[in-house]
Order: C-alpha cells, then sequence, then structure tokens
C-alpha cells in the first residue's frame, strides 16, 4: 500500500456524462499529479497541484479540471466524456515538487 | 519542456539473463531520474532512482547509470526472474523541481 488513496476503483458511464475522481495523498505530502494510461500505453501526464496551487499542466484536455483542497486532497473532474476517455486514471503524491512521488491503484474509468 | 525517449519497447530475455533499459533525456538541467516498475493491472512502484552527482548505483539485482554528457540513463537488471516480468518507466525532472516527465516504458518478458 502506496498511501496514497483513489476512488472509486472502478467507474462505468456514458459518453456525455461527468464524473469525479477524487485523491488522497500520502500523509505530509504537499504536492499531487495527476495522470492518465490508456490501454497499452505509457504515462500521460495531465496537471499538478502544490499545496494548493496549481504547479504545472501536461496535455489536460479543457473538458478536465482539477483541484486541491485546503486538506491537500485533491478531485479530477472529466466533463462531455467520450469514448476515447476510457483509461486508468492515476493519482500521485510527494513530498515536494520533482520527487518520485508514490502512486495510489488508480481509478479506471470505461466510458461506454 | 523535458523529452524522455525510451528503447526498447519490448524487451525478452531467458529467466537468468540480464536484461538492459536505455533512456535519454533533453533537458540538460534534469539531475534526478527515477525508474518505475508497473506490474500488469497494478500501479507503478518506484524500484531505484539516481541523482546527477552519481554516476551509478545498485540495489541488489538491480542498477542505473547515468551520463549526463550524453544525457542517456540505463537500467540494468542481472539474474533475471520471472517476477521481474512487468513494463518499466524511466523518468527525469529538472533541478527547477518540476513535474517527472516518463519515457514510453518497456514490456519485459523473463521468459522461465
Amino acid at each position: 500500500d502506496s498511501g496514497v488513496t483513489q476512488t472509486p476503483k472502478h467507474l462505468i458511464t456514458a459518453t456525455g456524462q461527468r464524473v469525479t475522481l477524487r485523491c488522497s495523498p500520502r500523509s505530509g505530502d504537499l504536492s499531487v499529479y495527476w495522470y492518465q494510461q490508456s490501454l497499452d500505453q505509457g504515462l500521460q501526464f495531465l496537471i499538478q497541484y502544490y499545496n494548493g496551487e496549481e504547479r504545472a499542466k501536461g496535455n489536460i484536455l479543457e473538458r478536465f479540471s482539477a483541484q486541491q483542497f485546503p486538506d491537500l486532497h485533491s478531485e479530477l473532474n472529466l466533463s462531455s466524456l467520450e469514448l476515447g476517455d476510457s483509461a486508468l486514471y492515476f493519482c500521485a503524491s510527494s513530498v515536494t515538487p520533482g520527487e518520485a512521488p508514490a502512486f495510489g491503484s488508480g481509478t479506471r474509468l470505461t466510458v461506454v | 519542456g523535458e523529452n524522455v525517449e525510451q528503447h526498447p519497447s519490448t524487451l525478452s530475455v531467458q529467466e537468468g539473463d540480464s536484461a538492459v533499459i536505455k533512456c535519454t533525456y533533453s533537458d540538460s538541467a534534469s539531475n534526478y531520474f527515477p525508474w518505475y516498475k508497473q506490474e500488469l493491472g497494478k500501479r507503478p512502484q518506484l524500484i531505484i532512482d539516481i541523482r546527477s552527482n552519481v554516476g551509478e548505483k545498485k540495489d541488489q539485482r538491480i542498477a542505473v547509470t547515468l551520463n549526463k554528457t550524453a544525457k542517456h540513463f540505463s537500467l540494468h537488471i542481472t539474474e533475471t526472474q520471472p517476477e521481474d516480468s512487468a513494463v518499466y518507466f524511466c523518468a527525469a525532472t529538472p533541478n527547477a523541481g518540476n513535474m517527472l516527465t516518463f519515457g514510453g516504458g518497456t514490456r519485459l518478458m523473463v521468459k522461465p
């Protein structure tokens, strides 16, 4: 167990819908990252937060948004879902940016 | 920004043989290079890392080497075992403390 908690583990939803993925970082970690991993693909960086503020943004679609709350948990919101959004979404956390983050177990999103 | 290329994309070895995975990076300011192992259906897990002030680091059967001049680093696994079968990701981050940039991954298959 990495200490990074992601909920839900699985999510099945229809095209056009909106979902929220939740992440609780390890105790003491201030930096939270979101990654997308499609089938047999690498880890695509979406966005990073550090102590509540957006730190870096990757190839995140405009339909996606995220935030980190004062208690340091983070949520990734995916809207107007398309079939191609089906993927494994990982949250990761580290004490400071740039250190190797610990990954959660991921949320597997299936859009039908 | 940083760009990390990883080769080969797939690697098949016989049990007991050695395996080498190579990565190149573009940003000369990068100074931290972790490696992750991802077993099928599981989260990526940090297995070893190296900082730019050392050229090599070992941990039992795995080792990582870094050539700052050539901007490449490699993962070496000796005496491979079937449980080493997984996807391995390299990553790099610059001194600015930004998020990790991952390579595309290498699927290692160890045949018994």
